[in-house]
């Protein structure tokens, strides 16, 4: 296991339609994040899970958006009913807590969405 | 609430030495990160700072200053893969938790 992996990397829909992304975290890491990068921003904080426990959701979030992580390794984003403001890098990252000081995340390569 | 900012874009040449400032406002601070970002791919850890000093690591050192809300990424004999963006972030633990806040990244061109 080389790092985060995420699937698909790009994936282009219509306005109104559901998609759902995959990330698979370093093996032994117990922490999943989810973030969202537009063009020329940081990544905005989306969600994150402590094993399968979803522990924190920005206040951004929308209903649409919805995260699971059943069994503790890979996670899923779902967003539904897509909107062209949807249109983004979403990112994850894993993280091993305790392990590397400040709870360092490692990102993966981010599934490109655009919503047409 | 949180506030990050950075500068937008700063220009160098290659052997130099850059020093990307940032800012931040948070309620209950908790650790500074700093990662490097090359266009199209995810983001690198690069560094962390919770305690005010320097941290140094090869030719890249972190700066903090909690009293003042200030850090800076100091990046020395700059070469041309240096060329990406660089991102603040920190983690504010009555904001999003262990999540962290990131600014909007300074891209850094070098040029020969």
């Amino acid at each position: 296991d080389t790092g985060v992996s995420q699937d698909p990397r790009h994936k282009i829909t219509k306005r109104g339609q559901n998609v759902t992304f995959r990330c698979d975290p370093i093996s032994e890491h117990n922490r999943l994040y989810w973030y969202r990068q537009t063009l020329g921003q940081g990544p905005e904080f989306l969600t994150y899970f402590q094993n399968e426990a979803q522990l924190e959701k920005s206040r951004l979030l929308s209903d649409r958006f919805s995260a699971e992580r059943p069994k503790g390794s890979f996670s899923t984003l779902e967003i539904q009913r897509t909107e062209q403001g949807d249109s983004a890098m979403y990112l994850c990252a894993s993280s091993t807590f305790p392990g590397l000081a400040g709870d360092q995340q490692f990102f993966g390569p981010g599934t490109r969405l655009t919503v047409l | 609430g949180q506030n990050i900012d950075q500068p937008t874009e700063m220009t160098a040449t290659e052997g130099a030495i850059v020093q990307i400032n940032c800012t931040y406002q948070t309620s209950g601070f908790n650790g500074l990160f700093w990662y490097q970002q090359h266009a199209g791919e995810a983001p690198t850890f690069l560094s962390y700072n919770v305690l005010d000093g320097l941290e140094e690591k090869g030719r890249f050192s972190s700066f903090l200053s909690r009293s003042k809300g200030y850090s800076y990424l100091l990046l020395k004999e700059l070469q041309m893969k240096d060329s990406a963006s660089y991102l603040c972030a920190v983690r504010d633990r009555d904001q999003a938790g262990t999540a962290l806040i990131f600014g909007k990244g300074t891209t850094l061109s070098v040029s020969s």
